[in-house]
């Protein structure tokens, strides 16, 4: 049973736009999060985390929020850019799970100009 | 170099052979894990090790074996391989929990 669920498998954004990716997660123990970036050909690599003491951490055009009660994280990315094309895995990790990090199945972007 | 390497890149191999994925780091990083990529599914645990004298399954062991040879190095074996475990297989370290992981560049195996 995936614990952590990224219902969209994919999103088309313009160039310039805002891209929204969503995560859901099931297990209230979850108290860190991860995005991924995923280039073909490459391994992933870390994004942008937040704990779950807050409710948003910024970086760059990278935005992640927190709605705990929902079990829900978000991230945005504004202004999308071409070089921004990738699948974005979503991950989380809790106190019952020592640092093993549940990924979500992943969300292709796909920029278009 | 980079700080995470993962050989071979590619591999095909037959049903029933005995393959090993090999991973080493240059990170100090005492926590290795091996992850398996399936479309649809994300990455799912395979075998995860704190240091070199702890192994742990993770939720899609069978199958499967591993060996910590020395902090830096962590391999995964498939003693039988069989045609549903082409996938592509990622090595990733970590410093500690609440730190993301770094991974390597995967391991595109495919079972004919």
């Amino acid at each position: 049973d995936q614990q952590v669920k990224q219902n969209s498998p994919s999103l088309s954004v313009q160039e310039g736009r805002i891209s929204i990716l969503n995560c859901d997660y099931t297990n209230s123990m979850f108290d860190y999060f991860l995005w991924y970036k995923k280039y073909p050909a490459e391994g992933p690599t870390f994004l942008i985390s937040i704990s779950s003491i807050k409710d948003k951490n910024e970086d760059g055009r990278f935005t992640v929020f927190l709605n705990k009660s929902a079990k829900h994280l978000s991230l945005h990315i504004v202004p999308s850019q071409p070089g921004d094309s990738a699948v974005y895995f979503c991950a989380a990790s809790g106190t019952d799970s020592w640092g093993k990090l549940q990924f979500g199945a992943g969300t292709q972007v796909v920029v278009t100009p | 170099d980079a700080d995470v390497t993962q050989t071979p890149r590619n591999r095909i191999t037959k049903t029933g052979k005995r393959i090993m994925l090999e991973c080493s780091q240059t990170k100090g990083h005492d926590r290795m894990y091996w992850y398996r990529q399936d479309p649809g599914l994300g990455l799912q645990l395979i075998y995860y090790s704190f240091d070199v004298k702890d192994i742990n399954k993770g939720e899609i062991s069978d199958g499967y074996s591993v060996s910590r040879q020395a902090q830096a190095k962590f391999s995964l074996s498939l003693e039988s391989a069989i045609p549903n475990q082409t996938a592509l297989y990622f090595c990733a370290t970590s410093q500690g929990r609440n730190y993301g992981y770094t991974f390597g560049s995967g391991t595109r195996l495919t079972v004919v």
